[in-house]
């Protein structure tokens, strides 16, 4: 009931391509946060979801939260060489952690 | 700058040497944490701690041990460690319910 699936594991794109990543949960999700990590780097956070059917913007990267909140997306329009890096959604549990998808490594093709 | 720091970067060491992996925090956040990273497995997390000697387990805690004697650090130690501990080692702080600071991991390995 903890886990949070995160699919796909890996996507190779073009440049200029659309990527989405997708995050599902089997339990109704309290909120859910999304984090990048570039190739050596550590995970930064970008955004948090709380709200049901709810969608946020960072320039070409847009984040939706399921109306029932138990699934989540992240979707990256014309992707570019400096979106490479692994993607991670998190959730809450038991308002006390944190539990993390297996995450969804991004390569982009120039 | 806020930041959470880790030391040290990268370790390199033999099965059953006990090793301490040091983690501070500059933002007087009371929730810390680590996590290990392995491939095809994410982040998993290993302990945590909600504030000062206050500890917990989390998903994967065999051969770890934590401590949290002041607000600020949060040490991993590994009492005998084994190959199988070998992994990228990250190191959080927040305040509740907000993001996550990571450290800039260890890679550690265990010959």
């Amino acid at each position: 009931g903890q886990q949070v699936m995160q699919i796909p594991q890996y996507q190779h794109v073009q440049e200029g391509e659309d990527f989405t990543t997708y995050c599902n949960s089997s339990t109704t999700l309290s909120n859910i946060q999304w984090y990048k990590q570039r190739p050596g780097g550590h995970p930064v956070f970008l955004i948090q979801l709380v709200k049901s059917g709810e969608v946020k913007k960072q320039k070409r990267l847009t984040f939706q939260f399921g109306e029932a909140k138990k699934n989540s997306s992240l979707h990256i329009t014309a992707t570019q060489t400096t979106d490479v890096g692994t993607y991670f959604c998190a959730r809450s549990y038991n308002t006390d952690k944190l539990i993390f998808g297996t995450g969804t490594r991004l390569q982009v093709f120039p | 700058e806020a930041q959470v720091t880790q030391n040290p970067r990268y370790l390199i060491t033999v099965t059953g040497k006990k090793l301490t992996v040091t983690c501070s925090q500059n933002m007087n956040h009371e929730y810390m944490s680590w996590y290990r990273q392995d491939p095809g497995l994410g982040l998993r997390q290993i302990y945590y701690s909600m504030n000062v000697e206050v500890t917990d387990k989390g998903d994967v805690p065999e051969g770890y041990k934590v401590s949290r004697k002041e607000k600020r650090n949060f040490p991993l130690i590994l009492e005998s460690p084994s190959p199988n501990q070998t992994s990228l080692y990250f190191c959080a702080s927040t305040s509740k319910g907000e993001k996550l600071f990571f450290g800039s991991g260890t890679q550690l390995s265990v010959l």
